[in-house]
């Protein structure tokens, strides 16, 4: 595609219930990255995959955390029994594995 | 560990003047990069410009400049002719060209307004 895709861009969740994040990186980029921005904060890394390796979780806040991109392509966040702390804005972002990365709109997650 | 500071929160600027916002960043690296994101409403980050550390020549790309002082740790931003659609977060951020492909580190942002 033109640009990095994410969906959904909004999911409300009711705590306890587990979600699912997708990303859809520019075809070809073999990085990928998640970020999460909390309400009036910069987005705070993740996790980081080159192709379907992810080379990086330091950045996962919990063990209910988990990220995956099987195919080196699509990848998903899945967050497990989800709690009010994981309210935030997901930002994922993929580039050719140089400088420049390029960001997506975001999945904003409420959990009520 | 890499830490990037913005001091201003919030700024207002009237349209067409100049402003300038302040990134302030400490590492103990040589080999970096300095970025300077504009998040609007739409939440998507998108590149303003790009400073590379060893490059003493400070960036420009069209209304947008920075003034990188190495030794001091700063890379502030310049806009010009501020425009109305230049109302945005604006966001510091660092990466690491020191091992492989890191992470960008972000600073808090800075939220810009642009007054008709």
């Amino acid at each position: 595609g033109a640009g990095v895709s994410q969906s959904p861009r909004y999911k409300v969740a009711k705590r306890g219930q587990d979600v699912a994040l997708r990303c859809d990186p520019i075809s070809g980029h073999v990085s990928l990255f998640w970020y999460q921005q909390a309400l009036g904060q910069g987005p705070e890394f993740l996790t980081y995959f080159q192709n379907e390796a992810q080379l990086d979780k330091s950045g996962l806040p919990s063990d209910r955390f988990f990220a995956e991109r099987p195919e080196g392509s699509v990848s998903t966040l899945k967050i497990q029994r989800t709690q009010q702390e994981d309210s935030a804005v997901y930002l994922c972002a993929s580039s050719l594995g140089g400088l420049v990365a390029f960001f997506g709109q975001g999945t904003r997650l409420t959990v009520v | 560990a890499q830490t990037v500071t913005q001091s201003q929160p919030e700024m207002s600027v009237q349209e067409a003047e100049t402003v300038t916002l302040s990134c302030t960043y400490d590492t103990s690296e040589n080999n970096y990069y300095l970025f300077w994101y504009k998040q609007p409403p739409s939440r998507q980050m998108i590149l303003v410009i790009r400073q590379e550390a060893y490059k003493q020549q400070n960036a420009t790309e069209n209304r947008f400049s920075v003034n990188f002082q190495k030794a001091a740790k700063s890379f502030s931003l310049k806009i010009s002719d501020s425009q109305l659609g230049d109302t945005a977060m604006y966001f510091c951020a660092f990466i690491s060209r020191n091992s492989g492909n890191t992470p960008l580190v972000f600073g808090k942002g800075t939220r810009l307004s642009v007054i008709a």
